[in-house]
């Protein structure tokens, strides 16, 4: 079974300072992986995904992640944080039915 | 405007009481899937559907039923809820099936089972 794991349930950065997110994957076949964001009281939102087409993938808002097999990760990066980037963050692994979560990062945004 | 549609966004109820959570989507997908997200464990699928009259369990199906009659609408009944039924509850869909699976989530319904 496919499965993802995030490390750091909370991670706190300072305005203007790299966001660092961490996912690693478990998958018996090449995967499809995703980042979605949960803002306060709304639904997820697709930040990124990569599909195989390339290791290095942007995203909406200035995110992006690079996929490593060799380290099984796919972790997601800003350059730069900005408070409207406090948010819930799940990493996921796509199997032919469904999307295998991770327990999410909350990351919080210090002015 | 491009949506998964659910309600109602929230629900007080108590044990043993039918409800149903509508969805709705107007993107004409095939797939549609239910999760729950409950705090520490991420979000967890409960039924998925990969197209009209085509149900299946997902990881956590237990005290939930689902029906797929028509392609845009996908409701999720909880004929007896029980307490830990309590969650936040949501709806997605997409394309179709399948690993390239970009899937598109409604607002959320949190349920409260007093």
């Amino acid at each position: 079974a496919q499965s993802v794991t995030q490390l750091g349930s909370h991670v706190s950065v300072s305005e203007g300072a790299l966001v660092l997110l961490r996912c690693n994957y478990s998958s018996s076949v090449p995967p499809y992986l995703f980042w979605y964001v949960q803002y306060p009281n709304q639904g997820l939102q697709l930040l990124l995904k990569y599909t195989s087409a390339a290791t290095l993938v942007k995203g909406i808002n200035g995110f992006e992640a690079e996929f490593k097999k060799s380290e099984t990760s796919f972790h997601l990066t800003k350059p730069s944080a900005h408070m409207s980037d406090a948010a819930e963050y799940f990493c996921a692994v796509s199997d032919l039915e469904k999307l295998t979560f991770g327990t999410g990062t909350r990351l919080t945004i210090i002015p | 405007e491009a949506q998964v549609t659910q309600n109602p966004r929230y629900l007080i109820t108590v044990t043993g009481k039918k409800l149903t959570v509508t969805c709705s989507q107007n993107m004409n997908h095939e797939y549609m899937s239910w999760y729950r997200q409950d705090p520490g464990l991420g979000l967890r699928q409960i039924y998925y559907s990969m197209n009209v009259e085509v149900t299946d369990k997902g990881d956590v199906p237990e005290g939930y039923k689902v029906s797929r009659k028509e392609k845009r609408n996908f409701p999720l009944i909880l004929e007896s809820p029980s307490p830990n039924q309590t969650s936040l509850y949501f709806c997605a869909s997409s394309f179709r099936g399948g690993f390239n699976n970009e899937q598109f989530f409604g607002p959320g319904t949190r349920l409260t089972v007093l």
